[in-house]
């Protein structure tokens, strides 16, 4: 069975310094991933998502993730953390076989200090 | 363009009770989806549409959980009767399909609280 993987429940960083969320899947068979951002209080949003071509994707906010097949990995990253980066950030997995169901990690919570 | 729709958004009960859940899909979606989320977890999926049929729906508690969606478009989620551990936020999604990346758009989410 598939599974997904967030290491650290939570991650403190000062503004303006860099975000590195880690997320690790397990598939025998390259998967869809997916980055989702939930502020408090409302449902997630997309930041990014990597399905094929291309292994370095961007998405919103400045945020961007790679995509290792060796390494299993899909981590987040943003050069600089701004004060309203602070969220829950969800990684998920999606996988063909298996009936292409969304698994989503147990979620990483950032913090941003001033 | 209208994102997904939940209500109520906030909602407090006696253990027992029974609770309801309405969600209205991003329009053209055929894929809905009803994920529980519980306090410092990620999304699970308790059931999915494809239109009117449900395809999926193993991990509903179908002793007293129960949904549908009439006519391919709103969905209710019915809770009754409602335990202690069922305190959650319950959120709706709705996608153009369900294959490959079509990405899964969240509505805000439906915060069950059972005393």
């Amino acid at each position: 069975a598939q599974s997904v993987t967030q290491l650290g429940s939570h991650v403190s960083v000062s503004e303006g310094a860099l975000v590195l969320l880690r997320c690790n899947y397990s598939s025998s068979v390259p998967p869809y991933l997916f980055w989702y951002v939930q502020y408090p209080n409302q449902g997630l949003q997309l930041l990014l998502k990597y399905t094929t071509g291309a292994t370095l994707v961007k998405g919103i906010n400045g945020f961007e993730a790679e995509f290792k097949k060796s390494e299993t990995s899909f981590h987040l990253t943003k050069p600089s953390a701004h004060m309203s980066d602070a969220a829950e950030y969800f990684c998920a997995v999606k996988r063909e076989t298996g009936g292409f169901k969304t698994i989503f990690g147990a979620g990483t919570r950032l913090f941003v200090k001033a | 363009e209208a994102g997904v729709v939940q209500s109520p958004r906030y909602k407090i009960i006696e253990k027992k009770q029974p609770v309801a859940f309405w969600c209205n899909p991003i329009s053209g979606h055929n894929t809905l989806y009803w994920y529980r989320q519980n306090l410092g977890q990620g999304p699970e999926l308790l059931i999915r549409y494809e239109n009117e049929e449900a395809v999926d729906d193993s991990q509903l508690p179908k002793d007293r959980f129960s949904a549908e969606r009439l006519k391919g478009v709103d969905s209710t989620l019915k809770i009754q009767p409602a335990e202690l551990g069922d305190s959650a936020v319950y959120l709706c999604a709705s996608s153009q399909g369900y294959s490959s990346g079509n990405t899964i758009y969240f509505g805000e989410g439906s915060w069950l609280t059972v005393v």
